[in-house]
């Protein structure tokens, strides 16, 4: 199964891009990268998921390396309400559970 | 609209009663999952449903039945077998198969005095 390995804790400041980094060294060539998002208390938040390509939406960008060994979710223009934690999840191959780690918590600064 | 509902947000019970958690979708979605999520941790899968009359355990299953009668529902009981249930529960859907996003309730934080 891929595993994902995040940073625990990253800040950025408002209005400048974050670059949240995930490594999943062990992905399968048919295996996705999803990102999520979970502001305090709530429940997750979908963002967006690449196969191979790099990927946009209107909340966010993915770049997945070549060897797809890795990826970043970049949000080009932080604010407050983006202050949340981050998870990077490769759905378990075959049966496609979601396996939440415990992310990266990001906080944007005033 | 469509989406996913949770039911109660905020429960109590006494120790030792079994209590019994809503999750309805309207997505038409195939797959559910029932997570927890302790303090500062990350979720938890305790057990998941592919379809209709079937589900799998997660990874922390022991003190937790599920049901999938319908469709639309997927009702989680925290047994009192469940040695610390206090905990935030996340219900989720989704299309079974890749490239499909999940869907999550806004939780029930359940509370055992």
């Amino acid at each position: 199964d891929a595993k994902t390995t995040q940073p625990p804790s990253m800040d950025c400041a408002e209005g400048r891009a974050a670059n949240l980094p995930c490594n999943h060294s062990t992905i399968s060539g048919n295996e996705y990268v999803y990102w999520y998002r979970q502001i305090h208390s709530q429940g997750p938040q979908y963002i967006i998921h690449g196969l191979k390509n790099n990927e946009t939406n209107e909340m966010a960008s993915l770049i997945i390396t070549e060897d797809r060994k890795s990826s970043t979710l970049i949000l080009p223009h932080a604010t407050l309400r983006d202050t949340a934690v981050y998870y990077c999840i490769v759905p378990q191959g075959g049966s496609e559970k979601l396996v939440f780690g415990k992310g990266t918590k990001l906080t944007v600064n005033p | 609209d469509g989406g996913i509902t949770q039911s109660p947000k905020y429960l109590f019970r006494k120790e030792g009663q079994n209590v019994t958690l809503s999750c309805e979708q309207n997505l038409n979605h195939d797959a559910m999952y029932w997570y927890r999520q302790d303090p500062g941790q990350g979720l938890r899968l305790i057990y998941y449903s592919q379809i209709v009359n079937d589900f799998q355990k997660g990874d922390i299953a022991e003190g937790y039945s599920v049901s999938r009668e319908k469709k639309e529902s997927f009702p989680l009981t925290v047994t009192s077998a469940q040695k610390n249930p206090t905990a935030f529960y996340l219900c989720a859907s989704s299309m079974w198969g890749a490239n499909t996003e999940a869907f999550f309730g806004q939780g029930t934080r359940l509370t055992v005095v």
